[in-house]
This record gives C-alpha cells, structure tokens and sequence, in this order.
C-alpha cells in the first residue's frame, strides 16, 4: 500500500484563527487529491476534489473561501480553514488518488491519511 | 443521488463468533463496491472490494458480495477476533463518474470481546 501523512495529527486553536493541514504522500505521486470532514459517529463527508496544479472542485455547501485547498506539487497538498469557529471543528482526512497500471490493467487506486482533529474553542 | 446504508452500531461480539454487517445502496449508474476498515488512530484501509454483479471481495478472512437484485454488499466473515475491532465503512463509487468519487456510509463500529 501507499503511506499517507497528515501534519498535524490534531490542533487546538482558538475561534478567529487559522489553521492549515498538511497531507503527504510518502511512497508515490497523487495527481488527485480527495478532502474529507467526518463527524463523531458520522461518515466520512466529502469537501473538495483537487488536481496538482489547477483550482480545487468545492462540494455543495462547502465555503471555497473558507476551506483554502493548495495541491501544488504531486506529493503535497494543504487545506486551511480560515478564520475557524467552533464549528469547525471535525475530523479532517486527506485521500490522494493514485494511478496504477498492473498485468496489463490500469486502475485508480484510493488511500487515506490518518487523518487531523481539529478543536476550536 | 447515489447514496450507501448500511447498519448501525456498535455491534458487540464474542472472539470466533459470526459476524455480518449489513450494506446496501443506490445508485443510477454502475458502481464498483468497497468495504474499508479504521483501526483506532489510523487512517481508513481498503479492506476488499467488488466491480460488478455476483463478484465476491475477499480478504482477510472477510467476504461480501455484490447482489445487484438486492442492491446489497453486505460484509461478513465465519470467525472474529479481538483485532477485527475497527470501524467499517461501505462505499460506493459510481464508475460512469470520471471523479472517482467514494460515496461512504455512515460506519459500524464492531468491538470483539476476548
């Protein structure tokens, strides 16, 4: 498998500032890069989409403005949640989409990071 | 849309003893079914996946078929063990959908007692 890293593993701030998360890949290169919010005792919920170089693709419902997302290499991308209020708060998880070819077949392939609790008070 | 439902938690069972999760889903299009699992502290891992109808995903020990006539992947396996305890998640994602987008369910935690 792939190996994934998420800096930091969780982060305590306080209402009003920002925080950014960085997500990794060890072992390969992601053109494509998933970002995810889940909730205690909740899914794993969709927030953008994003490829190395261009603009991320927002989900319905989730602020571009609030939620910054930078893929600007092939083996980093960074999300930062702006002025962060106490709803903020949440598990954020980074899934890079990898590409791969094997007996012939081509395939994606998707890993997940261990993802960064974030708590704003 | 495409959506996935699978059973709530948490499920509590005894070491060796049978073990079902239940998953079933919408779709419009033709999706490629997906069980991941999350250990505690950990990121989530493909545990098995299935691309088309009567296709079985195995691994593990575990196994979940693709029923298209019930819309259902449900996961199983004959005997847990203590470190089978995660949660499971069943995923969909709909291969007409050039985003390569997973659709999760809502997770089921199993916790296995010694």
């Amino acid at each position: 498998g792939a190996v994934v890293s998420q800096h930091p593993s969780w982060v305590i701030c306080k209402s009003g500032t920002s925080v950014k998360i960085e997500c990794r890949s060890l072992d390969f290169q992601a053109t494509t890069m998933f970002w995810y919010r889940q909730f205690p005792k909740q899914s794993l919920m969709l927030m953008a989409t994003s490829n190395e170089g261009s603009k991320a693709t927002y989900e319905q419902g989730v602020e571009k403005d609030k939620f910054l997302i930078n893929h600007a290499s092939l083996t980093l991308s960074t999300l930062t949640v702006t002025s962060a209020h106490p709803e903020d708060s949440s598990f954020y998880i980074c899934s890079p989409l990898v590409f791969r070819v094997s007996g012939g077949l081509s395939y994606n392939e998707q890993f997940f990071g261990p993802g960064t609790r974030l708590t704003v008070l | 849309g495409d959506s996935v439902t699978q059973m709530e938690g948490p499920v509590t069972l005894s070491e060796e003893a049978f073990l079902t999760i239940n998953c079933t889903y919408t779709a419009t299009g033709y999706p490629s079914l997906f069980w991941y699992v999350q250990y505690p502290g950990e990121g989530l891992q493909l545990l098995l996946k299935a691309t088309k109808a009567d296709d079985k995903g195995s691994n593990k020990g575990f196994e979940a078929t693709y029923r298209k006539e019930t819309t259902s992947f449900h996961l199983e396996k004959g005997s847990v063990q203590v470190s089978d305890s995660a949660v499971y998640f069943c995923a969909l994602s709909d291969r007409m959908d050039s985003s390569y987008k997973l659709i999760f369910g809502s997770g089921t935690r199993l916790l296995v007692r010694p």
